[in-house]
């Protein structure tokens, strides 16, 4: 079957790093979704994994691993402005995206 | 640029009636999506339409329809309404290119069904 794994929820202080993870099973794989979806409002696109390695954007940094089917979303700098749930969506062999129910990123000043 | 729009902002039906929710894109894009969203749970996908004219079923099509005349509006259908279809749901549409395949969302539908 299809399965996402993340945490539910996470706390960080303002201005630290913190790095959220997801492992995923799919059948068949044409990339990784990030993103963010602030309470109440639609999900808004943060990166693409498409091959292993790390993907820089900003304060924003996410990492895949296809043969361990393990991601990671990292970010820098926290601003109480990243409180949000982060998504984690692989893409299935029909190009189709499989999503996981989010993590919910509490940042404290 | 407007990107996607969706109608009503919310609603509140009377089961057992029927209701569409509409969804209009201005970027062009082939496909376009329809999620639920339900508290605890990650997106489900209802329906999918890779381009005008085509449309299939999502990991939750039951009770739900949809058409794609053309390739900015994808509206969804709620025949009779019952109260587990009480959700949020989103509507996006996909691009694609040599660098890039992002799905983008409209603002959402919040629908209770009573």
């Amino acid at each position: 079957g299809q399965n996402i794994d993340q945490p539910t929820e996470m706390t960080a202080t303002e201005g630290a790093i913190v790095q959220i993870n997801c492992t995923y099973q799919t059948s068949g794989f044409n990339g990784l979704f990030w993103y963010q979806q602030h309470a109440g409002e639609a999900p808004t696109f943060l990166s693409y994994n498409v091959l292993d390695g790390l993907e820089e954007k900003g304060r924003f940094s996410s990492f895949l691993s296809r043969s361990k089917g393990y991601s990671y979303l990292l970010l820098k700098e926290l601003q109480m402005k990243d409180s949000a749930s982060y998504l984690c969506a692989p893409m299935d062999s029909n190009y189709q995206l499989i999503w996981g129910a989010g993590t919910k990123l509490i940042i404290k000043p | 640029t407007a990107g996607i729009t969706q109608a009503p902002t919310s609603q509140i039906l009377a089961a057992g009636r029927s209701m569409t929710l509409r969804c209009t894109q201005d970027m062009r894009h082939n496909a376009m999506y329809w999620y639920r969203q339900d508290l605890g749970l990650g997106l489900r996908l209802i329906h999918y339409s890779n381009t005008a004219g085509t449309t299939g079923k999502g990991e939750v099509p039951d009770g739900y329809s949809v058409s794609r005349a053309n390739t900015d509006d994808f509206p969804l259908t709620l025949a009779s309404a019952v109260p587990s279809q009480t959700s949020v749901y989103f509507c996006a549409s996909r691009e694609t290119s040599a660098h890039t395949d992002t799905q983008y969302f409209g603002p959402g539908t919040r629908l209770t069904v009573l």
